[in-house]
């Protein structure tokens, strides 16, 4: 069985400071993990993904995320928050190898960014 | 563009008639799959189709049906509509099913909402 937690439902911090969204999992084998965005009224869009490659992840718009296994931790990071990264962010893990109906998704951290 | 198109966008319903949420694809996806959002849940997978001809049940398929007749569309029906259904509902597709196959294109959603 697999599961993911994201630690915190909302997230607010200034543009131009660090972003950090938290994401634990859980699952039985190595695990194919995923982050996708969504903006308001929009569908969700894919960030950045993990399938046992690299442990530090580059996704789009200069997010990453590393895995951690020893903690069971895939963190979505970026250096610099901007405006436009205000939003409602996803942790998705599969089993390694699952397809995409074996997803499991987490219950979303709302991003807000202000002046 | 390439993508997702899910129509209506937005519809109000009473409770006890039959609605059809129409998704279609243009990307030659072999898998489709029909979430439903809801605050504070994430995304659960209500439906799903690994290849034209072929359908799944997800995590609450209950009250729903779904018939995938060729590989572009991918119809989600409610037979007689329940106020539980309120939700918005996301269509996606995933090129195949092979393992690492499993990355989500989304559509914006459909918003329904049952009287």
């Amino acid at each position: 069985a697999q599961s993911v937690t994201q630690l915190d439902s909302h997230v607010s911090v200034s543009e131009g400071t660090p972003v950090l969204l938290r994401c634990n999992y859980s699952s039985s084998y190595s695990p194919s993990l995923f982050w996708y965005v969504q903006h308001p009224n929009k569908g969700l869009q894919l960030l950045l993904k993990y399938t046992s490659a690299a442990t530090l992840v580059k996704g789009i718009n200069g997010f990453e995320a590393e895995f951690k296994k020893s903690e069971t931790s895939f963190h979505l990071t970026k250096p610099s928050a901007h405006m436009s990264d205000a939003a409602e962010y996803f942790c998705v893990v599969s089993d390694q190898g699952g397809t995409a109906s074996k997803l499991t998704f987490g219950t979303g951290t709302r991003l807000q960014v202000t002046l | 563009i390439a993508g997702i198109t899910q129509a209506p966008t937005s519809q109000i319903l009473a409770a006890g008639r039959r609605m059809t949420l129409r998704c279609t694809q243009d990307m030659r996806h072999n898998a489709m799959y029909w979430y439903r959002q809801d605050l504070g849940l994430g995304l659960r997978l209500i439906h799903y189709s690994n290849t034209a001809g072929t359908t799944g049940k997800g995590e609450v398929p209950d009250g729903y049906s779904v018939s995938r007749a060729n590989t572009d569309d991918f119809p989600l029906t409610l037979a007689s509509a329940v106020p539980s259904q309120t939700s918005v509902y996301f269509c996606a597709s995933s090129s195949g099913t092979l393992p690492g196959a499993n990355v989500l294109t989304f559509g914006a959603g459909s918003r329904l909402t049952v009287l």
